[in-house]
């Protein structure tokens, strides 16, 4: 996983509760993907963020994703008011720069129960 | 139609055998291609890269592009049992903002 570093790895949730994700890319890596496999589908593309920008976020849904990747600190992906459907494994990847190899993390596993 | 296909599987192959996994997608814009391995319960884990029509290889894999045919294969040579995996291919349009489309994935398993 080259160092990509995502937590927590497994997380449960019940309905109407917030789930929290966070991604750590490899040092010095200031590009991250955020991209959602559901139950035995292709991973989708979610956002794609620089440091303090959100570049495209194309693939998130309109309501209750947000994501942010702060000067300091991971990205974080926020989902508010979980519903079952959101019940996935959300990975992200880091990218030092443009045309560099995307590196995946080893994803979170979201349960909404 | 899907931007990115590929027969799900599941694909079985000896030990030994030649494994190959055929892609294909639809917008002729697309300028990278990919190939992940991702076992069971894990993140992908990229495989090849390829950009330019022709053949790439690195050690037991090969990677063939045919842009003309909008078609992506890869071939496994000696096949192991440690192959058995989903493979993923994805392609990208342009640098700058290189977000992955994927397939969703074939399945490898590897008969002993």
């Amino acid at each position: 996983n080259a160092g990509v570093m995502q937590n927590p790895r497994h997380l449960v949730r019940r309905r109407g509760q917030e789930a929290r994700l966070r991604c750590s890319p490899v040092k010095g890596h200031s590009h991250v993907y955020w991209y959602r496999q559901l139950p035995e589908e292709g991973l989708k593309f979610m956002v794609y963020l620089q440091k303090e920008n959100i570049i495209d976020e194309s693939g998130m849904p309109k309501e209750r994703f947000s994501a942010e990747f702060p000067k300091e600190g991971p990205s974080i992906l926020r989902i508010q008011q979980v519903v079952r459907g959101d019940s996935a494994a959300y990975f992200c990847a880091s990218q030092r720069g443009e045309g560099e190899t995307q590196y995946f993390g080893p994803g979170t596993r979201l349960l909404v129960l | 139609q899907k931007e990115v296909e590929q027969n799900s599987g599941p694909l079985s192959v000896p030990e030994g055998a030649i494994a190959s996994l055929n892609c294909t997608y639809s917008d002729r814009v697309s300028q990278s291609f990919f190939w992940y391995r991702q076992y069971s319960g894990k993140s992908p884990e990229l495989i090849m890269s390829i950009y330019s029509n022709g053949d790439k290889e690195d050690g037991r894999f090969t990677a063939q592009l045919n842009k003309a045919s909008q078609y992506v294969s890869l071939l496994i040579r000696d096949s192991q049992p440690s192959d058995s995996a989903t493979y993923l291919c994805a392609v990208n349009r342009s640098f700058g903002n290189e977000k992955l489309t994927f397939g969703t994935g074939t399945r490898l398993t590897i008969i002993p």
